[in-house]
């Protein structure tokens, strides 16, 4: 069966220091990668996705980035945090299998800015 | 901008049917309707998903109207482990760059 791993669980930065989240899938290959954001109280928010290695989209200008270096591992970084990075980051996985495809979600990766 | 409109918040009594809405009178005819469910600090947890007819899967029903404009999702014997923030999302687009929007969901109480 599929599993996705998301670490570190939770996350305390300082403003203007960099960012790496990680998050990978076990058990398929050449899954869609996804990252979300959550604020407090909030729905969630599609910041990247990608559907191959070096297959990144943005959705919402900011300073964070994503990077593909494995086919079930997809990163998420930024240069200098800002106080508004804070939220609750979810990676999910799709099997890309077309119009019924589904996306499943890692256990999340709470960040606070301070 | 999330297609979906939900009641903010709903409860239950445990065992009895827990009965969601939700209204996506813009849904195009290929797109699909997703639900998912959050627990407290964790992933979204998948439920379910239909396009036209009725679905009923371990975990829920999922009743689409004839004119797709509204839908329900049915918890039919719910329990205090039900509680969560329930969303309901029109998938956008057909291709492998689909995207899921997720608008405030409902906060489910189920009360012992």
């Amino acid at each position: 069966s599929q599993t996705i791993h998301q670490w570190p669980a939770t996350l305390v930065q300082p403003v203007g220091s960099p960012l790496s989240l990680e998050c990978t899938v076990e058990g398929t290959s050449n899954p869609n990668l996804y990252w979300y954001r959550q604020a407090a109280g909030r729905g969630l928010q599609l910041l990247f996705y990608s559907i191959g290695i070096d297959q990144i989209s943005s959705e919402v200008p900011q300073n964070l980035s994503a990077s593909r270096p494995q086919d079930r591992q997809f990163i998420l970084s930024s240069k200098k945090l800002l106080l508004s990075d804070s939220g609750f980051y979810l990676c999910a996985w799709s099997g890309g299998w077309g119009a019924t495809d589904t996306q499943y979600f890692g256990p999340g990766t709470r960040l606070t800015v301070l | 901008d999330a297609k979906t409109t939900q009641p903010p918040s709903m409860d239950c009594a445990e065992g009895r049917a827990a009965n969601l809405p939700c209204n996506h009178s813009t849904i195009s005819g290929n797109e699909y309707v997703y639900w998912y469910r959050q627990i407290h600090s964790q992933g979204p947890q998948y439920i379910i998903h239909g396009l036209k007819n009725n679905e009923t899967n371990e975990m829920a029903s999922l009743i689409i109207t004839e004119d797709r404009k509204s839908s329900t999702l049915i918890l039919p014997h719910a329990t205090l482990r039900d509680t969560a923030v329930y969303y309901c999302i029109v998938r956008v687009g057909m291709d492998s760059s689909y995207k899921l929007i997720f608008g405030s969901g409902t906060r489910l109480l189920v009360r012992p």
